[in-house]
C-alpha cells in the first residue's frame, strides 16, 4: 500500500533554532502534499498546501516566513520551522495526494518540542 | 465553508458492547467523508471512506458508517468493541484530492 514517511519522528530543539521536517511518499508520486498541525488533545488544523514546483499556499493565520515549505520533488516536501519558540511545540502531520489514485495518505507525524 | 462536528468529546464503552460515534458535516457540494483513528502519539489510520453509492460503508477492524444526506450525518458504528479500539477518532470531510477538514475528535475509552 501507499506509504508516507516523516523524518524525524521526534525532535527537541532549543528556542531560536530552526528545525526541518521531511515528508516523503515512498511508493507513489505526489504533486500535492498537506501539512497539518495538532496540539495535544485537539484536532488537526491545516497549515499549508505544498505543490511540487511552486510556492506553498498557507492557511489564514499561518506565518509563511516562520513555516517554510519546500516541495522540491514529486516525493518530498519539507517543513522548516524557523526561529522556533516553545509555542511551536506540536505534532506535525503531513499527507500526500497520489497522482495516480488521487487518494490522500497520511504520514506518522513528527513531534516537535522546543525548549 | 465546510465544517465537521463531533458532538461527543469522550465516550466510555464496555468491552463487547456496541459503539456509535456521531459526526455531522456541512459541505457545499456532495461530500467525501472519512473516518480516521489515531492512537496516542501516532499518525492517522483510515478506517473507511464514503464517496458515492451505497450509503452503508464497511471499513477495517469491523467498523462501518452510514451516510445520511437528510441528516448531514456520517456516524461510525461497531457491533462489539475490543480493548484495542481505545483511541481518538476523527471524522473528516473534503474532496478526494483536496485538503480535509477534521472534526474535533472523539476519545474512546474501553472498560473491561
Amino acid at each position: 500500500g501507499a506509504v508516507v514517511s516523516q523524518h524525524p519522528s521526534w525532535v527537541i530543539c532549543k528556542s531560536g533554532t530552526s528545525v526541518k521536517i521531511e515528508c516523503r511518499s515512498l511508493d507513489f508520486q505526489a504533486t500535492t502534499m498537506f501539512w497539518y498541525r495538532q496540539f495535544p488533545k485537539q484536532s488537526l488544523m491545516l497549515m499549508a498546501t505544498s505543490n511540487e514546483g511552486s510556492k506553498a499556499t498557507y492557511e489564514q493565520g499561518v506565518e509563511k516566513d516562520k513555516f517554510l515549505i519546500n516541495h522540491a520533488s514529486l516525493t518530498l516536501s519539507t517543513l522548516t520551522v524557523t526561529s522556533a519558540h516553545p509555542e511551536d511545540s506540536s505534532f506535525y502531520i503531513c499527507s500526500a495526494i497520489s497522482t495516480d489514485s488521487y487518494e490522500q495518505y497520511f504520514g506518522p507525524g513528527t513531534r516537535l518540542t522546543v525548549t | 465553508a465546510q465544517s465537521v462536528t463531533q458532538p461527543d468529546i469522550h465516550i466510555t464503552v464496555s468491552e463487547g458492547a456496541s459503539l456509535e460515534l456521531r459526526c455531522n458535516y456541512s459541505y457545499g457540494a456532495t461530500p467525501y467523508l472519512f473516518w480516521y483513528v489515531q492512537s496516542p502519539g501516532q499518525g492517522l489510520q483510515l478506517l473507511l471512506k464514503y464517496f458515492s453509492g451505497d450509503t452503508l460503508v464497511q471499513g477495517i477492524k469491523g467498523f462501518e458508517a452510514e451516510f445520511k444526506r437528510s441528516q448531514s450525518s456520517f456516524n461510525l458504528r461497531k457491533p462489539s468493541v475490543h480493548w484495542s479500539d481505545a483511541a481518538e477518532y476523527f471524522c473528516a470531510v473534503g474532496r478526494i484530492n483536496e485538503k480535509l477538514t477534521f472534526g474535533t475528535g472523539t476519545r474512546l475509552t474501553i472498560i473491561p
